[in-house]
C-alpha cells in the first residue's frame, strides 16, 4: 500500500523558472512531512521539513505548502538552477517518540531537470 | 564532523551467497534507520535501533535479513542466500534521539546479486 504518492514521475523545468512537485497522503497519524533532495550515487539529503500547525514554510528558494484538510503537500522550488538537478523525495512520519521510531515512508521520488 | 559512512560501496553477490552491509552513524546518534532502495523508486524502511535495541522491524522482507548494532553505534545489515530481487541500494540513516529529528543519510551500498 502507497501511503505516500507523489507526482509527477519527472520534471523539466527552465532556468529561472518554478518547479512544483506534489505529494499526498493517506496517514491522518502523519505530523511530519521533509523533503529531500538526491543526487546520483549520493544518499538523500533533507531540504525543508515541515509539520501540519502551519501551512508554508519558506528557507531561501524552497517553499512547501501543506493543506491538511486536502492530505496534500507540494514543494515549490523558484529560480530554478541547474543545480538544482536532481531527484526529490516527499517523505511523511509520525513524530510519537513513544512508538520508538520517525521511519520515513517515501513517495515515489521526482526526477527534476532544470535545463539551462 | 565526518558524516554517517556505509561499505562496502558497492558489493556484487552470486544468488545464494551471503553479504554483510556495514554502517557507521554519525557520533552520539541514538537512532539508527536501514532503508532499501529499489532503482528509480524511494527508499523503504526495513528496521530501526535505538542505541542497540532493535525496536523495530517490521520492513525487513524475509528472515533472510538480519541487522544488529551490539555497542549502539556501528550497525550490520546482513542478507543471507542472497536472491536477485535483493538487489538494490541500502540505506543508513542517524539522527538524534526525539521528535522531528532529522535523519541523515549514508551515501548506501548498491548490491547486486547475479
Amino acid at each position: 500500500q502507497q501511503q505516500v504518492k507523489q507526482s509527477p514521475q519527472s520534471l523539466i523545468v527552465q532556468k529561472g523558472g518554478i518547479s512544483i512537485i506534489n505529494c499526498a497522503y493517506e496517514n491522518t497519524a502523519f505530523d511530519y512531512f521533509p523533503w529531500y533532495q538526491q543526487f546520483p550515487g549520493k544518499g538523500p539529503a533533507l531540504l525543508i521539513a515541515i509539520r501540519p500547525d502551519v501551512s508554508e514554510k519558506k528557507e531561501g528558494r524552497f517553499t512547501i505548502s501543506f493543506n491538511k484538510s486536502a492530505k496534500q503537500f507540494s514543494l515549490h522550488i523558484m529560480d530554478s538552477q541547474p543545480g538544482d538537478s536532481a531527484t526529490y523525495f516527499c517523505a511523511a512520519s509520525h513524530s510519537e517518540v513513544s512508538q520508538g521510531a520517525q521511519k520515513l515512508v517515501f513517495g515515489q521520488g521526482t526526477r527534476l531537470t532544470i535545463n539551462p | 564532523g565526518a558524516g554517517v559512512s556505509q561499505s562496502p560501496r558497492y558489493k556484487v553477490a552470486k544468488r545464494g551467497q551471503d553479504v554483510a552491509l556495514r554502517c557507521d552513524p554519525i557520533s552520539g546518534h541514538v537512532s539508527l534507520f536501514w532503508y532499501q532502495q529499489a532503482l528509480g523508486q524511494g527508499p523503504e524502511f526495513l528496521t530501526y535501533f535505538q542505541n542497540e535495541a532493535q525496536l523495530d522491524k517490521s520492513g525487513l522482507p524475509s528472515d533472510r535479513f538480519f541487522a544488529e548494532r551490539p555497542e549502539g553505534s556501528v550497525s550490520t545489515l546482513k542478507i543471507q542466500r542472497t536472491q536477485q530481487e535483493d538487489s538494490a541500494v541500502y540505506l543508513c540513516a542517524s539522527s538524534f534521539y526525539g521528535s522531528y529529528n532529522e535523519q541523515f543519510f549514508g551515501p548506501g551500498t548498491r548490491l547486486t546479486v547475479l
